[in-house]
């Protein structure tokens, strides 16, 4: 079964230093996998997706994630921290062969808090 | 959130009736999905549509019913069958899947509607 595990319910870093949200998966064969950002009462923001090609992927706002095989991981990293960062941050996956659905399964999240 | 509005952003109902959430998107995108979040759980998908006048139950539709008349609109009634309504529910939508098993199609969201059952 496919599956996306957020291992740490929150992550505090100062303002200024570079930050890491850890996302691992399950699934069978090559991933689809996404990162989103949600602020308090509103929707799912995208920031970035991996789907092929090279391992380190840019994003919005600074944001990077690098795709590891090896580790099925795929975290996401900012160089500097930003006080506006403070946000839920979501890893999905989805199976590169999961047909029409477009089915994505969502980690349980990973709430950052960038203290100034 | 770009052009996918969900109304009202606040919904209070009383146990025993059923409502519906509103979503509308002006991408021109076919596929629109609708999930439930709740605290420490992450987003599950309740139904999805693919194509106007098509609907498939998502992971827990049980509860919840969908329509997909037009394009842009995808509506979701919680009835009076779902046994803990109160949750905060996205609706998304992305280009539609090709025939093939590779699409790549992003899903962007609207802003949400918190449903709180008195």
């Amino acid at each position: 079964a496919q599956s996306v595990a957020q291992p740490e319910d929150q992550v505090n870093v100062a303002e200024g230093n570079p930050l890491t949200v850890k996302c691992t998966y399950s699934v069978s064969g090559n991933p689809y996998l996404f990162w989103y950002v949600q602020y308090p009462n509103r929707g799912l923001q995208f920031l970035l997706k991996y789907i092929t090609g090279d391992n380190l992927v840019k994003g919005s706002y600074g944001f990077e994630a690098e795709f590891n095989k090896s580790q099925t991981s795929f975290h996401l990293k900012k160089p500097s921290a930003l006080v506006s960062d403070s946000a839920l941050y979501f890893c999905a996956v989805r199976d590169r062969y999961g047909g029409a659905t477009n089915k994505l399964i969502f980690g349980t999240g990973t709430l950052l808090a960038v203290q100034p | 959130d770009g052009g996918i509005t969900q109304s009202p952003k606040y919904l209070f109902r009383k146990e025993g009736q059923n409502v519906t959430l509103s979503c509308e998107q002006n991408l021109n995108h076919d596929a629109m999905y609708w999930y439930r979040q709740d605290p420490g759980q992450g987003l599950r998908l309740i139904y999805y549509s693919q194509i106007v006048n098509d609907f498939q139950k998502g992971d827990i539709a049980e509860g919840y019913s969908v329509s997909r008349e037009k394009k842009e609109s995808f509506p979701l009634t919680v009835t009076s069958a779902q046994k803990n309504p109160t949750a905060f529910y996205l609706c998304a939508s992305s280009r539609r899947t090709g025939g093939g098993a590779t699409s790549t199609d992003t899903q962007y969201f609207g802003p949400g509607t918190r449903l709180t059952v008195l």
